[in-house]
């Protein structure tokens, strides 16, 4: 089992649909989890950052961390055509000497239909 | 620069060959990772840099793999006697503080025929 495991999709939505991307880990020690976006043929850019489980909310988006089940998920609402990208999960631990290093889901292909 | 400057941005190669790959950091950024994406694969950490030194190289596949980094700026990435499982997208990220948010370059794709 890997540490991290993401639906690579494809999912296609309707411009304006509410889009759901989940991530489960099975390493209990990752504490910070991210979401990052990735255009066709550019870097990961930072989307969400989170700690502690719950939510956490920036304009469309909304990042959910639920450590008791290993579960995190980002929500966009209004989806937009520009959202079309590739969807990274992330985690790292907090503790330890390599808490540095982040563990990626393999990511989300996600289209927006005009 | 602004931001996290990677060259080539393509590479094509025959297997055999060597390669380098350069990474330009965000000025005054102290950590630089580099990460490798493959097709249908999410990112495979391969090494990171805390000033010129390298605490963690576990991520690096095989011994034909070697990185350096030199004035606490610019790494190089040297990939010797290339192979075809070797094609891949070779990220860069630096950030400002041990542990703190990673700015990405725009990759170098690698292509080993």
């Amino acid at each position: 089992q890997k540490e991290v495991e993401q639906d690579p999709g494809p999912l296609s939505v309707p411009e304006g649909a509410i889009v759901s991307l989940n991530c489960t880990y099975s390493n209990s020690a990752f504490q910070y989890f991210m979401w990052y976006r990735q255009y066709s043929r550019k870097g990961p850019e930072l989307l969400m950052y989170t700690y502690s489980s719950g939510n956490k909310e920036d304009g469309r988006f909304t990042a959910q961390v639920d450590k008791s089940s290993k579960y995190i998920s980002l929500f966009i609402r209004d989806s937009q055509p520009s959202d079309s990208a590739t969807y990274l999960c992330a985690m790292r631990t907090n503790s330890g000497g390599s808490n540095y290093k982040l563990t990626f889901g393999k990511g989300t292909l996600l289209t927006v239909n005009p | 620069g602004a931001g996290v400057s990677q060259s080539p941005s393509n590479k094509v190669t025959e297997k055999g060959k060597d390669v380098e790959l350069r990474c330009d950091p965000i000025s005054g950024h102290t950590a630089l990772y580099w990460y490798r994406q493959s097709l249908g694969q999410g990112l495979e950490f391969l090494i990171y840099f805390q000033g010129n030194s390298a605490p963690d190289k576990s991520g690096l596949p095989s011994d034909r793999f070697s990185a350096e980094r030199t004035g606490g700026s610019v790494s190089t990435l040297t990939i010797q006697r290339t192979q075809q499982e070797d094609s891949a997208v070779y990220l860069c990220a630096s950030s400002s503080i041990w542990g703190g948010e990673l700015f990405f370059g725009e990759g170098s794709r690698l292509t080993v025929l």
